[in-house]
């Protein structure tokens, strides 16, 4: 079946770029997503990105897909202590409304 | 806009007593809501699937006698934990979202489930 699957924590440096990694197995992905949760908060979609697409820029976030590998990427330029939280990849097949495969979550610390 | 919202943000209650969990979608009506599970340090497990109208989608292992959605509207869907255990404590999340586009799916602030 399809699996999606994140490191499970990260901790940078306020300042420093941060850069989440996932992989997933499902070949018909259509798009993929990268969601924010905060502590004991719901998701927050981040930025999304179509399987038919490579990279993707949005301010401080560039998402990296490498179709062929199954490999996605989130990288967050100059990141901030507010960008502590965990995230989530997700990803979705193809059609009608399908449901969202998550990965565990990344734990992201940033440290002073 | 897209705002998703849920009632009681927590609760707590006796094991053996049954909790009804709401999800509105508030500036938009939804094509379709979903139920997730999440336990601590874990990733959101989705339970069923539910369009307006129709019976809800579970997942596989979850029992729908035990976690019954009611889906009566386009802005509203309903969980209620039958019978609770203190097993069932979790973190419930709903989304909320419109067929086409990005198949973008709208979250809601998550209700804490207590049983004790």
């Amino acid at each position: 079946g399809e699996d999606v699957e994140q490191s499970l924590f990260l901790s940078v440096r306020e300042g420093d770029s941060s850069v989440i990694n996932c992989t997933y197995t499902d070949s018909s992905s259509t798009y993929l997503y990268w969601y924010k949760q905060e502590p004991g908060a719901g998701l927050q979609l981040l930025t999304y990105i179509f399987s038919n697409m490579d990279m993707k820029q949005d301010q401080r976030l560039t998402v990296l897909l490498n179709k062929k590998d199954k490999h996605l990427s989130l990288r967050i330029a100059d990141t901030q202590t507010g960008d502590s939280a965990i995230y989530f990849c997700a990803e979705s097949s193809t059609g009608g409304y399908n449901k969202l495969i998550f990965g565990a979550g990344t734990r992201l610390a940033v440290h002073p | 806009g897209a705002v998703v919202s849920q009632h009681p943000s927590w609760v707590i209650c006796k094991s053996g007593t049954s909790v009804k969990i709401e999800c509105r979608s508030l500036d938009f009506q939804a094509t379709t809501m979903f139920w997730y599970r999440q336990f601590p340090k874990q990733s959101l497990m989705l339970m069923a699937t539910s369009n307006e109208g129709s019976k809800a989608t579970y997942e596989q292992g979850v029992e729908k006698d035990k976690f019954l959605i009611n889906h009566a509207s386009l802005t509203l869907s309903t969980l209620t934990v039958t019978s609770a255990h203190p097993e069932d404590s979790s973190f419930y999340i709903c989304s909320a979202g419109v067929a086409g586009g990005n198949n973008e799916q709208f979250f809601g602030p998550g209700t804490r489930l207590t049983v004790l």
